[in-house]
């Protein structure tokens, strides 16, 4: 069952603090990405990884840093949240071929105060 | 870089008859355009695609049509539901690209 996950669901943190949102995928994908959702915007990318220790920035990676540690599991994190760090975060994979079929996690819902 | 441009943001239809979102893109090496639905407080998941190498692809009742002269592509949904009801998402990404650029989403309503 090829599946994507997300933890936490949803998060409350105070602006300053730090944020760790992680991700993890059964289908021994290669290419795994981190978006945000905001409304009207669309989804924008944040990182991608081609594999372990392989992270590109992608559209908006200010205040974001990735880690990618094992095939199967890519965290997001960020130090020292900011207000405008307020979205749901998704995170997605795919196999390692260019334009191929991305698999989305359910999300993360961040609140930063 | 490239741009994906949704048209209509939102869209309501009557259940059974057809609807139709369009998105235009910029970039004349993209070749691969996915749709992505996302029901309400869900996630994204993937509906259908299409590659550059044809202009039209179908299944069961979502037809996907893609115009590269134009740099447009648009998703047919025939035979309405009140479960298609969701935001649509089109995006596009070059050969061997595995970066997907999104569109800004269309709101589709389908009234019984």
């Amino acid at each position: 069952d090829m599946k994507v996950t997300q933890m936490p669901r949803y998060l409350i943190k105070r602006m300053g603090e730090n944020v760790l949102l992680e991700c993890g995928q059964d289908m021994s994908h290669e290419t795994m990405y981190w978006y945000r959702q905001d409304p009207g915007l669309g989804l924008q990318l944040i990182y991608i990884s081609y594999d372990v220790d392989s992270n590109s920035e992608g559209d908006i990676p200010k205040g974001y840093r990735v880690s990618r540690k094992k095939r199967e599991h890519f965290s997001l994190i960020l130090d020292s949240a900011k207000t405008n760090q307020t979205s749901v975060y998704f995170c997605a994979s795919s196999s390692s071929t260019g334009g191929d079929t991305q698999y989305f996690g359910p999300g993360t819902r961040l609140l930063v105060l | 870089g490239e741009k994906v441009e949704q048209h209509e943001s939102t869209l309501s239809v009557r259940e059974g008859d057809s609807a139709v979102i369009n998105c235009t893109y910029t970039d004349t090496a993209s070749s691969y355009f996915p749709w992505y639905k996302q029901e309400a407080g869900k996630s994204l998941h993937f509906v259908i695609d299409i590659r550059s190498n044809v202009d039209r692809k179908q299944s069961q009742r979502l037809i996907v049509l893609l115009d590269k002269k134009a740099k447009r592509f648009s998703l047919h949904i025939t035979a309405t539901q009140p479960e298609d009801s969701a935001i649509y998402f089109c995006a596009a990404a070059s050969s061997g690209s595995w970066q997907l650029i999104f569109g800004s989403g269309t709101q589709l309503t389908v009234m019984p």
